[in-house]
């Protein structure tokens, strides 16, 4: 059971360059989200989706975009690295179209270092 | 604003019993999650409460009162595997997932 699997796990990344952190789930759920957790705070929402075609801004959007042209994938865009996007990224999946329905599956993490 | 407070940092010791608490200020109120996260590692469900009152699950526990807006979350007969944190989560009104700092728990021998 592969379950929610985000790919890099680690990147560094200069100033200004762009890149796309890919998260897939193998499980059929509607919703999907990205965080970021910085020490010292709880995890952050940056964009979510409700299903294909569908997604909305969370807490902290500004400087990443996504896309979910299919059920399965939903990638994050990092526009214009800062480092003040220096994180962890979490990927997470529900079963339902809204949080009243049960647990988040997460990958596995992504740690982003910008210089 | 939103408020989700947890302690820092916690300490037991092996095959004793801590309690960590959870107290939340939000916008409506549609359950309330824990998770355990090891260091490195992604959150990993534990448990969920909805209604007032105490829900058990083998060796953790996990309490509500809505009217205080306060939980814990129980755990007994403490094993060094459950050295972690453990992250409190509310749904609120928008049912969108507000998250606490985390309380890291360290287990002593």
């Amino acid at each position: 059971n592969a379950g929610v699997t985000q790919t890099p796990k680690f990147q560094v990344l200069k100033t200004g360059q762009s890149m796309t952190l890919q998260c897939a789930q193998d499980m059929n759920h509607e919703y999907m989200s990205w965080y970021r957790q910085d020490p010292g705070m709880g995890l952050r929402l940056i964009h979510y989706s409700v299903g294909a075609g569908i997604t909305d801004q969370g807490e902290v959007p500004n400087g990443y975009n996504v896309s979910r042209s299919t059920t399965e994938d939903f990638p994050l865009r990092l526009l214009s690295a800062a480092p003040s996007q220096t994180s962890v990224y979490f990927c997470a999946s529900n079963q339902g179209d809204n949080l009243n329905t049960g647990e988040l599956f997460f990958g596995e993490g992504s740690r982003l270092t910008v210089l | 604003g939103q408020n989700i407070d947890q302690p820092t940092e916690m300490t037991a010791t092996e095959g004793a019993i801590v309690q960590i608490n959870c107290t939340y200020q939000t916008s409506g109120f549609n359950g309330l999650f824990w998770y355990q996260q090891h260091a490195g590692e992604a959150p990993t469900f534990l448990s969920y409460n909805v209604l007032d009152g105490l829900e058990e699950k083998g060796r953790f526990s996990s309490f509500l009162s809505r009217s205080k807006g306060y939980s814990y979350l129980l755990l007994k007969e403490l094993q060094m595997k459950d050295s972690a944190s453990y992250l409190c989560a509310v749904v609120d009104s928008n049912y969108q997932l507000i998250w606490g700092a985390g309380t890291k728990l360290i287990i002593k021998p």
